[in-house]
């Protein structure tokens, strides 16, 4: 059971270039998201998923855009990098929203991105 | 909106002594979860613990126990017998039980050292 799978671990863009951090979980969670760590800020939703062929905004979507065409996996792309967006990016996933039952989320081992 | 506060941004405690990390949250919901992540050098966020807060009894995992205020809206984090594997960053989150997003809603951070 790998739990949340991220790639890769660490990646380097310049200004204007476009990349997928992939995600993928085999636990068959119906919630999937993903966050961004940043100094002193904790950790903030860029965008969600609650199922399949469902995603939307989080509280920093800005720059970025996802799909969840499978249960398994959550995909989150960089359309044009900018260096606000260097940071730590973690996909995480639970049973549900966090109602009945507090469903924790579990996390992945994050992505470090740097844009210069 | 929620939002979560932790005031410490370090902390230390020697090896084998116990030491508490706080954290406040403000809400007007009644029907919330509060947990605590660990985030070590490697990047990796655990869930230490998890708290209902329709729950008044405190919630316990080996070491670990946190102090549940409901009225005074805090959630402090005991760590029993330190070790130097606690070392780490730790997150307060705070996650609705009836928010659409699931969004966790984290403080900024507790650095812990554990001196040998």
């Amino acid at each position: 059971n790998a739990g949340v799978t991220q790639t890769p671990k660490f990646q380097v863009l310049k200004t204007g270039q476009s990349m997928t951090l992939q995600c993928a979980q085999d636990m068959n969670h119906e919630y999937m998201s993903w966050y961004r760590q940043d100094p002193g800020m904790g950790l903030r939703l860029i965008h969600y998923s609650v199922g399949a062929g469902i995603t939307d905004q989080g509280e920093v979507p800005n720059g970025y855009n996802v799909s969840r065409s499978t249960t398994e996996d959550f995909p989150l792309r960089l359309l044009s990098a900018a260096p606000s967006q260097t940071s730590v990016y973690f996909c995480a996933s639970s049973y549900t929203r966090g109602g009945t039952g507090g469903s924790p989320l579990h996390f992945g081992n994050g992505t470090r991105l740097t844009v210069t | 909106a929620q939002t979560v506060t932790q005031s410490q941004p370090e902390m230390s405690v020697q090896e084998a002594e116990t030491v508490t990390l706080s954290c406040t949250y403000d809400t007007s919901e009644s029907d919330y979860y509060l947990f605590w992540y660990k985030q070590p050098p490697s990047r990796q966020m655990i869930l230490v613990i998890r708290q209902e807060a329709y729950k008044q009894q405190n919630a316990t995992e080996n070491r670990f126990s946190v102090n549940f205020q409901k009225a005074a809206k805090s959630f402090s984090l005991k760590i029993s017998d330190s070790q130097l594997g606690d070392a780490a960053m730790y997150f307060c989150a705070y996650r609705s039980g009836s928010s659409n997003t699931g969004k966790l809603i984290f403080g900024q951070g507790t650095t812990l050292q554990v001196k040998p």
